[in-house]
C-alpha cells in the first residue's frame, strides 16, 4: 500500500529552528508538496519539490531525497503564527496525491 | 485574482437527513476541482474531482455525490446522511493538467459537518 509517515506533534520554541521529517513509501513518485493548515483553516501551499535537494523560501526550506523517500520541511526562526498543522503530500505514478496524517507543530515563547 | 467560495462554513444535521456543501471559484475558467474530507488522525481523503462540466470521478464508494453543473461550481450531495459522514470537508481547485508541474491545490475555508 501507500503510505506517508510523519510525526504527530512537535514542540519548538521561539526563534528556534526546528525540522519536520516525512518518509514515503508510493507507487512512483511525482512530486512532494508541503502544506500548512491552521486549526479549523484550509490548508495553504507551502513548496514543492520533484528533484532532490534544498528548496528555500524566505524562512521555510524543503529539502528531498527520492533514493530514500524522504523530505523534510525546516523552519527558521520560529514566530508564534507558525503554530500550525503541516501536511506532506506526494503525487504517485497516476498524478493523484497521497496525503500525510499532518504533523502539528506547537511554538512556545 | 482567483477566490475560492466555499459554504457553508459549519452545520449540525441529523442522521438521514440530506446534505449539499456547495463550491464556487472566481478568476479562472475550467480549473479542476476537488472534494476532500479531513478525518482527525488521518490524512485528507479525496471524495471527487473533476475536470469539466458535467465530468465526476469518484475516489471512495459511499453514500455522497457530487455535481458540476456549471464551469466553476461543484457541490457535494447526500441523500441521507450517516453518523460516519461527520468531519470537515475541503474544495479545492487547480489549473492545468495535473502530471505538468507542479499543479498546487488551493483549498476553500472548509465545511464542518456534524452529523447527530
Amino acid at each position: 500500500g501507500q503510505n506517508i509517515d510523519q510525526p504527530t506533534e512537535m514542540t519548538a520554541t521561539e526563534g528556534a529552528i526546528v525540522q519536520i521529517n516525512c518518509t514515503y513509501q508510493t507507487s512512483g513518485f511525482n512530486g512532494l508538496f508541503w502544506y500548512q493548515q491552521h486549526a479549523g483553516e484550509a490548508p495553504t501551499f507551502l513548496s514543492y519539490n520533484v528533484l532532490d535537494g534544498l528548496e528555500e523560501k524566505g524562512r521555510f526550506s524543503s529539502f528531498l531525497s527520492r533514493s530514500k523517500g524522504y523530505s523534510y520541511l525546516l523552519l527558521k526562526e520560529l514566530q508564534m503564527k507558525d503554530s500550525a498543522s503541516y501536511l506532506c503530500a506526494v503525487r504517485d505514478s497516476n498524478y493523484q496525491l497521497i496525503w500525510g496524517a499532518g504533523t502539528k507543530l506547537i511554538i512556545k515563547p | 485574482s482567483q477566490t475560492i467560495h466555499q459554504w457553508p462554513a459549519t452545520l449540525v444535521q441529523p442522521v438521514g437527513s440530506p446534505l449539499s456543501l456547495e463550491c464556487t471559484v472566481e478568476g479562472t475558467s475550467n480549473p479542476n476541482l476537488y472534494w476532500y474530507r479531513q478525518a482527525a488522525g488521518r490524512g485528507l481523503q479525496l471524495l471527487f474531482y473533476s475536470v469539466g462540466i458535467g465530468q465526476i470521478s469518484s475516489e471512495v464508494p459511499q453514500n455522497l455525490s457530487a455535481s458540476r453543473p456549471q464551469d466553476r461550481q461543484f457541490i457535494l450531495s447526500s441523500k441521507k446522511l450517516l453518523l460516519s459522514d461527520s468531519g470537515f470537508y475541503l474544495c479545492a481547485w487547480s489549473v492545468g493538467d495535473s502530471s505538468s508541474g507542479a499543479n498546487v491545490l488551493t483549498f476553500g475555508a472548509g465545511s464542518r459537518l456534524t452529523v447527530l
